[in-house]
């Protein structure tokens, strides 16, 4: 079956850059769409931005333009990468497939922590 | 932006009741693309239902879930123990491609 695995540092300074990936097993990345999803502590599910395999993306325009999804299909990962981190982008962070505007399955999620 | 609100904030139920949990949207949009999910304490959410009214793979049959246009509902027909969780609501526009998610609602133990 589908896995996705989420690594990546669990700390970063504000003003820098927060990167992550998630590696897919059991499905070839090029089959469908992936996304990342984060939860602030105690809060909601945020959609950050989805990936299809050919390197389309979309965003949540909440992010205002800080964050980059991207895929190596040779390596069947895709990363996301966020700039200038505040402490409001301390969540857990998922990684999920994306498959007719569902996500199935999800990352058992990572916590990136931002502080000095 | 769709905004979809789920209510209520928490429900407090006993095993063996029945829970109908709420997802209201802002406006309307197609119910194939709307996905309720559970979430336990310290894991990932599941996905439990997907174009508004389908039981995802593995699902018992007692969470149903239903509506059209900007009304959707959850509804657990007898709760079960490990069904105390809190439910996240889902939808997807494609105009652009965006995805938003309803706070949550919280069942707990009465």
């Amino acid at each position: 079956q589908v896995q996705l695995q989420e690594s990546g540092p669990g700390l970063v300074k504000p003003s820098e850059t927060l990167s992550l990936t998630c590696t897919v097993s059991g499905a070839s990345i090029t089959d469908y769409s992936w996304s990342w999803i984060r939860q602030p502590p105690g809060k909601g599910l945020e959609w950050i931005a989805f990936v299809y395999y050919s390197g389309s993306t979309s965003y949540n325009p909440s992010l205002t333009s800080r964050g980059t999804i991207s895929v190596d299909t040779s390596k069947n990962q895709f990363y996301l990468r966020l700039n200038s981190v505040t402490a409001a982008d301390t969540a857990v962070y998922y990684c999920a497939r994306a498959i007719f505007g569902r996500f199935d399955p999800w990352g058992q999620g990572t916590l990136v922590t931002v502080s000095s | 932006e769709i905004v979809l609100t789920q209510s209520p904030g928490t429900l407090s139920l006993s095993p063996g009741e029945r829970a109908t949990l709420s997802c209201r949207a802002s406006q309307n949009f197609g119910s194939s693309f709307l996905a309720w999910y559970q979430q336990k304490p310290g894991q990932a959410p599941r996905l439990l239902i997907y174009g508004a009214s389908s039981r995802a793979t593995g699902i018992p049959d007692r969470f149903s879930g239903s509506g059209s246009g900007t009304d959707f509902t959850l509804t657990i027909s007898r709760l079960e123990p490990e069904d105390f969780a809190v439910y996240h609501c889902q939808q997807y526009g494609s105009s652009p491609s965006m995805y938003t998610f309803g706070q949550g609602t919280k069942l707990e133990i009465k």
